[in-house]
């Protein structure tokens, strides 16, 4: 049983097409997040929920929107792909702070979404 | 501000050789928590190991080992005798609260049979 999938593994697309990558855990988290690995493999943060309220807005563009229906689950619908937005995307889950403290912030990981504007 | 720094971009080395993955942070909070992660070429991200800020006892693993100095702020990442399945792009990372980890640029390491 994979702990965190994403779907799909890989997407090619048009500029200024609209596309949506969803995320599952089944860790039983209460937080989840989006990193982009751009082509040099730098890692950065997009956005962290939890308890599926965004905590974390990375100064995204607005273009990307994610969505947290519940806690298992958080997608990302990106709007009008620019060719820039190409990078491997990745869904994490980590398991919050417990009340008073802080959490260890291991983050589990998805396979990845490679994005792919032409 | 907190921040992480692998100063080596790319190490090659050939099969049997130890190599020292170098990870030096910043941070003014005095807890937090440091990690290394591994993405071997099919690309995902496995997670290696986690410490905490008041533990800076070395840790071995098999032919990986870590040693961690709070007070020149490194983590640094030993594989001992190195194999072709070590090859890969390592990841230092910080977290200190707040649902942000902090990622190095990372060092992809080369191992040569």
């Amino acid at each position: 049983d994979t702990a965190v999938s994403q779907t799909p593994k890989y997407l090619v697309t048009q500029m200024g097409n609209d596309k949506s990558i969803k995320c599952e855990q089944n860790l039983g988290h209460d937080t989840m997040y989006w990193y982009k690995q751009d082509s040099k493999k730098f890692l950065k943060i997009m956005f962290s929920y939890n308890n599926k309220e965004l905590i974390i807005n990375e100064t995204v563009p607005n273009r990307f929107s994610p969505k947290s229906p519940d806690k298992a689950h958080l997608n990302l619908h990106i709007n009008s792909l620019e060719l820039g937005d190409s990078a491997v995307y990745f869904c994490a889950s980590s398991q919050g702070p417990p009340s008073g403290g802080v959490s260890t912030g291991e983050l589990f990981f998805g396979e990845g979404s490679r994005l792919t504007v032409l | 501000a907190q921040k992480v720094t692998q100063a080596q971009t790319e190490i090659s080395v050939v099969e049997k050789e130890d190599v020292t993955l170098d990870c030096v942070y910043e941070t003014r909070d005095t807890t937090y928590y440091l990690f290394w992660y591994k993405q071997p070429p099919s690309g995902e991200l496995v997670f290696l190991i986690r410490r905490n800020s008041f533990d800076e006892q070395n840790e071995i693993s098999g032919r990986y080992s870590w040693n961690f100095q709070k007070s020149t702020s490194s983590f640094n990442f030993t594989i001992t005798a190195s194999q072709v399945v070590d090859s890969a792009v390592y990841f230092c990372a910080l977290y200190t609260g707040g649902f942000k980890t902090i990622f190095g640029a990372g060092t992809r390491l080369f191992v040569k049979a």
